[in-house]
């Protein structure tokens, strides 16, 4: 397993400006994700952060507005740049420790935008 | 794009009363994972099946995969006002080292 935390845990932001958030992982693991859910939705991806890779981003989402950084095998960021009402969402980060096994989740990161 | 699907959306029991929730996929998959959500908050792991399993039992959980069908069920015995949450299920690809998909979820209250 591995125990995963995520700063911060809430925030609440004005619109047009950035927050980036923190996940550390309590062991090395190469393969780190982060995921969005939007109030009352479900878990939409992000991107893959890889470390010694440039992250891999899914359909409709762009490194301008999510750039993630991934300088080691336990930790990484995502910031939300020049937010919007609609940046508002969770943001959690997630591990596979092992392949084809269990997925982990950190607690995640609650935004609020204004 | 989301892979599963869940059935109910939303569920009413009582406590003591047996839940039982459904998922559908669309393609092959490595393993098949449920979740659990409290009130927005992170995503707690329950159980994870793989493709060539049918049954698995965690305590009061009980999750079964049918391939053939494209479909999973999660169900909760006797259960408690605490296992009041969000469910959702999730699939890994064949090649398993790719992150999960998620299904909508079910919300299930539990009305003690």
């Amino acid at each position: 397993s591995a125990v995963i935390s995520q700063k911060p845990s809430r925030d609440i932001c004005q619109r047009g400006t950035s927050l980036t958030i923190q996940c550390q992982v309590d062991s090395q693991v190469t393969m780190m994700f982060w995921y969005r859910q939007q109030p009352g939705q479900s878990l939409t991806l992000i991107a893959t952060a890889n470390q010694g890779s440039e992250a891999t981003y899914e359909s409709g989402f762009v490194i301008d507005k999510f750039p993630i950084s991934r300088p080691n095998l336990t930790f990484s960021t995502l910031t939300v740049s020049n937010m919007s009402p609609e940046d508002s969402s969770i943001y959690l980060c997630s591990v596979l420790p092992g392949q084809g096994g269990e997925q982990y989740f950190g607690p995640g990161t609650r935004l609020t935008v204004t | 794009s989301q892979q599963g699907e869940e059935d109910p959306q939303a569920l009413s029991i009582q406590e003591g009363e047996n839940a039982t929730m459904n998922c559908s996929y669309k393609t092959s998959i490595n393993n098949l994972q449920w979740y659990r959500q409290n009130s927005g908050r992170g995503l707690v792991h329950l159980i994870l099946i793989r493709s060539n399993e049918r049954e698995k039992h965690s305590g009061r959980l009980r999750v079964t995969l049918d391939t053939s069908k494209k479909s999973s069920s999660l169900l909760i015995t006797a259960s408690r006002a605490a296992d009041t949450a969000s469910y959702f299920c999730a699939t890994s690809p064949p090649s398993g080292n790719t992150p999960l998909v998620f299904g909508k979820g079910t919300r299930l209250s539990v009305i003690a």
